[in-house]
């Protein structure tokens, strides 16, 4: 119940594309999924974060679409650049978070 | 400048020794983490604490002891007993409010080898 399935691994795409990364948790009572980018020796940070009373939410080039029903949640980067080539965790819960296992994402120009 | 701050950088220990790894707050979060990150693994939960003289266990706390005697401070132990403790370590704090955006800040991270 406590699990939070993010896919895929790694992701390779050319600059401009729309990488996309899905995560899935299983508690209901999970009421804040928020998105990390980390690079290489760096602790991560927070991208983007929403709420479950929303389904969707947009920052910059970043969005996160959010699906209560099926308990999943992705994140969408629009026009890529070799500069977002990082790993990106999704989170789930409130306190602690339930983080997934990561997606190494490689934007190629 | 507000933030997490984990000392040392690098840290290189041989087997059979403690060391503690030092993490500091000046955000005034109440809440403070220890996670362990290895390659493919993302980020486990060492150890956590929301107040002042408590802390509970996370998901591999084994090995591994936490204090939490001051607010702004919260240092992780990583004992003898830790099998495989090379791996990097990040230190995180918030405050936990329900029904928020409870963003969680992330300290740079301490690298340890075991030699």
């Amino acid at each position: 119940q406590q699990q939070v399935k993010q896919s895929p691994q790694s992701l390779i795409v050319q600059k401009g594309g729309i990488p996309i990364i899905n995560c899935a948790y299983e508690n209901t009572a999970f009421d804040y999924f928020p998105w990390y980018q980390q690079f290489p020796g760096k602790g991560p940070a927070l991208l983007i974060a929403i709420r479950p009373d929303v389904s969707e939410k947009k920052e910059g080039r970043f969005t996160i679409s959010f699906n209560k029903s099926a308990k999943q949640f992705s994140l969408h980067i629009m026009d890529s650049q070799p500069g977002d080539s990082a790993t990106y965790f999704c989170a789930a819960g409130n306190t602690p978070l339930v983080f997934g296992k990561g997606t190494r994402l490689s934007v190629i120009a | 400048d507000g933030g997490i701050t984990q000392s040392p950088k690098y840290l290189f220990r041989k087997e059979g020794q403690n060391v503690t790894l030092s993490c500091e707050q000046n955000l005034n979060h109440d809440a403070m983490y220890w996670y362990r990150q290895d390659p493919g693994q993302g980020l486990r939960l060492i150890y956590y604490s929301q107040i002042v003289n408590d802390f509970q266990k996370g998901d591999i706390a084994e090995g591994y002891s936490v204090s939490r005697e001051k607010k702004e401070s919260f240092p992780l132990t990583v004992t003898s007993a830790q099998k495989n403790p090379t791996a990097f370590y990040l230190c995180a704090s918030t405050n936990p409010r329900r029904g928020g955006y409870n963003e969680q800040f992330f300290g740079p991270g301490t690298r340890l080898t075991v030699l």
